[in-house]
């Protein structure tokens, strides 16, 4: 079965930076697009970018333009995600989550999501 | 950008009553358009894509309607599992995509 496990809680200090993982397993890793979400506290949920893992492609909200990098490793089919020059604002859950490929009906929905990976950020 | 909007922001609702939720987009996104289920500490999970597409497991009592700039989340008989925050999803603008605000729906 389709599973997403992204990597545990962090806390960091303002102006750090985290890098998260997100392990695929159950699929075809290259053939979904992967993105990431962020949920502030009680807040909704956030669009923060999307990689290709098959040729390693990126798109990012121009929110976080500058401060997010997305990776992949495909020998161990993980996605990472690294937010730098931390602030209390990004305070939040962090979810990565699969895009099925374009040509299915489902293309651009989110169809599993990873358990999510809470961030502090705090002094 | 693309915009989205959702209403209302929260309601109560009975088990059994049929509830009604609103996705509006700034600009037209034909049926590009997913709702999610999301509970409390969980991941939020899909229900519809394409705005009427039923997901695989999800119950038949959850339907989707609209295109262009309108859309409609339907549940037709409130289960005490439904009480949760859902929210829409536009893909039009692949791969930046923007998510509505949420609506919560609470027990009355």
């Amino acid at each position: 079965q389709v599973q997403l496990v992204q990597s545990g809680a962090e806390v960091k200090r303002p102006g750090a930076s985290v890098k998260l993982s997100c392990k695929a397993s159950g699929y075809t890793f290259i053939s979904y697009h992967m993105h990431w979400v962020r949920q502030a506290p009680g807040q909704g949920l956030e669009w923060m970018g999307m990689i290709n893992p098959n040729v390693g492609t990126t798109t990012y909200a121009q929110e976080f333009q500058g401060r997010v990098t997305m990776t992949r490793d495909t020998s161990t089919s993980t996605v990472y995600m690294e937010l730098s020059s931390l602030r209390s604002e990004d305070t939040a859950v962090f979810y990565c989550a699969r895009d099925p490929p374009g040509g299915l009906a489902s293309a651009g929905s989110l169809d599993h999501w990873g358990q999510g990976t809470p961030v502090t950020v705090s002094t | 950008d693309i915009q989205m909007t959702q209403s209302p922001s929260s309601l109560s609702a009975s088990v059994g009553d049929r509830v009604t939720i609103t996705c509006r987009a700034s600009q037209t996104i034909s049926s590009y358009l997913n709702w999610y289920q999301q509970k409390p500490g969980r991941a939020p999970r899909l229900l519809i894509y394409g705005a009427s597409s039923l997901q695989t497991g999800v119950p038949s009592r959850f339907s989707g309607s609209g295109s262009g700039t309108v859309f409609t989340l339907t549940i037709s008989t409130l289960q005490p599992e439904d009480f949760a925050t859902y929210y829409c999803q536009q893909s039009y603008s692949t791969p930046r995509y923007t998510f509505g605000p949420g609506t919560t729906v609470d027990i009355k």
